[in-house]
């Protein structure tokens, strides 16, 4: 059973270019958040998608901005990409029918360098 | 407001035990997690507690939680080098899907 797998593991992009961030969810489940950790920080929650919906959104500008496929597979886009958007890329997924405690599972990350 | 707190470093001796420490400053957080990360790898679940229980035990982590003060501590018996990772401490309200992560807590395992 894989786990939550993200794609790619690195890439590196100039200022005000625009990436897309692609994201697997664990087997059975069907809620996929995002989270971006800064070095040496916590992540930070950027917004959850939940049937092909954005249904809740963290503190991040509208450059950031996401999808949800039905199979339930995301896709995270920064537009104009600033030196500060520099960061490790999580997804998480979970099970709407979990139990209430609602353990996210992570991926790897994906690591953006702007340049 | 939201603000999860944890003290950046701890370094301990194989076979001694952890705690690594966190406060949190909202009082209507309902879920409170431990993850652990290594180098190069997401985040892994060790252990979680609802704000209605004061302690969790789960096989060398034991978890404590004073919500009067709004503390939570993570307490690993005989640790191993193989513990040596980031620690975080996150918490999430039941009217919220988002988890809110403090800095991390970088414990260091000694031979």
């Amino acid at each position: 059973d894989a786990g939550v797998t993200q794609s790619p593991t690195h890439l590196i992009k100039t200022r005000g270019q625009q990436v897309t961030l692609r994201c697997s969810p664990k087997s059975g489940h069907d809620t996929v958040s995002w989270y971006q950790q800064a070095l040496g920080q916590g992540p930070q929650f950027i917004f959850q998608y939940y049937e092909e919906e954005e249904r809740q959104r963290g503190n991040f500008p509208d450059r950031f901005s996401g999808h949800q496929f039905p199979n339930y597979s995301s896709e995270l886009n920064v537009n104009a990409l600033l030196l500060g958007d520099s960061a490790l890329y999580l997804c998480a997924s979970s099970s709407s029918g979990e139990s209430s405690y609602n353990e996210q599972f992570f991926g790897p990350g994906t690591r953006l360098t702007v340049l | 407001g939201e603000d999860v707190e944890q003290s950046l470093f701890l370094s301990v001796r194989e076979g001694d035990s952890s705690v690594i420490n966190c406060t949190y400053t909202d009082s209507s957080s309902t879920y409170l997690y431990w993850y652990k990360q290594e180098p190069g790898a997401g985040l892994q679940l060790l252990t979680y507690i609802f704000s209605n229980m004061d302690m969790k035990q789960d096989q060398r982590l034991t978890v404590l939680l004073n919500k009067k003060d709004k503390h939570l501590s993570l307490r690993i018996a005989d640790t191993q080098t193989g513990d040596s990772a980031i620690y975080f401490c996150a918490e999430r309200m039941d009217s919220s899907y988002k988890l809110i992560f403090g800095s991390g807590t970088r414990l260091l395992v000694r031979p």
